[in-house]
């Protein structure tokens, strides 16, 4: 089955910075890659999803980037805000948005 | 803008119990999910839910769980047996299209 794995799994930045969060997969068939973002307690929340027939797609601050050939996909987080500060999951998925399989996740810390 | 539902917020059982745990996914989402987090590890998947069957089902859903959708509204989530393990929070997720929209989470807590 398919299997997620993400790094880091913590990573602190300084305000204004950017944050990379790398994901890679091992189904090559996954065609539809999402980003949660899960707050202290709260549910997790879309913020950038990306089709395997495209290669980068980008949502004002936030891009998230894909390699097929080398199954890993990216999120780039630019001028970081104390809000960003979460814990973010990646999740690959067959059939365009079938059950998901979730990487471990990294917590993010954006320093004021 | 509609979002899924979950109750209770919070469930403490005794072990050997049986748990219900409920969601109102989007009204016009047709596929349902089940995911569960142990506090501090990764969202995994129980099991998928669509024409009033399952679809896909992973190792943990074993034969303790059960999902119903009682009516046009209701998802829920059956814990036969609870054991101390079965502690975490239980999301439901819905979704249209690809996106899958999360509820809030349902703490369940076994002692």
């Amino acid at each position: 089955g398919e299997n997620v794995e993400q790094h880091p799994s913590t990573l602190s930045v300084q305000e204004g910075d950017s944050a990379v969060i790398k994901c890679t997969y091992s189904d090559s068939a996954s065609n539809y890659f999402p980003w949660y973002k899960q707050e202290l307690g709260k549910r997790p929340q879309l913020i950038i999803d990306i089709r395997s027939n495209v290669g980068e797609k980008k949502d004002q601050r936030i891009a998230v980037t894909l390699n097929k050939t080398a199954k890993h996909f990216s999120l780039h987080i630019t001028e970081t805000q104390p809000e960003d500060s979460a814990v973010y999951f990646c999740a690959a998925s067959r059939n365009y948005g079938q059950n998901f399989v979730f990487g471990p996740g990294t917590r993010l810390s954006v320093l004021p | 803008e509609p979002e899924v539902t979950q109750t209770p917020s919070h469930q403490v059982t005794q072990m050997g119990q049986e748990v219900i745990l409920r969601c109102v996914p989007i009204s016009n989402h047709l596929y349902f999910y089940w995911y569960r987090q142990i506090l501090g590890q990764k969202v995994e998947f129980l099991v998928s839910f669509y024409n009033n069957e399952i679809s896909e089902k992973s190792e943990i859903f074993d034969d303790q769980f059960s999902v119903e959708r009682p009516d046009g509204s209701n998802f829920t989530l059956k814990i036969r047996s609870t054991k101390l393990e079965d502690s975490a929070m239980y999301f439901c997720a819905s979704r249209p299209e690809e996106t899958q929209y999360f509820g809030p989470g349902t703490r369940l807590l076994v002692l």
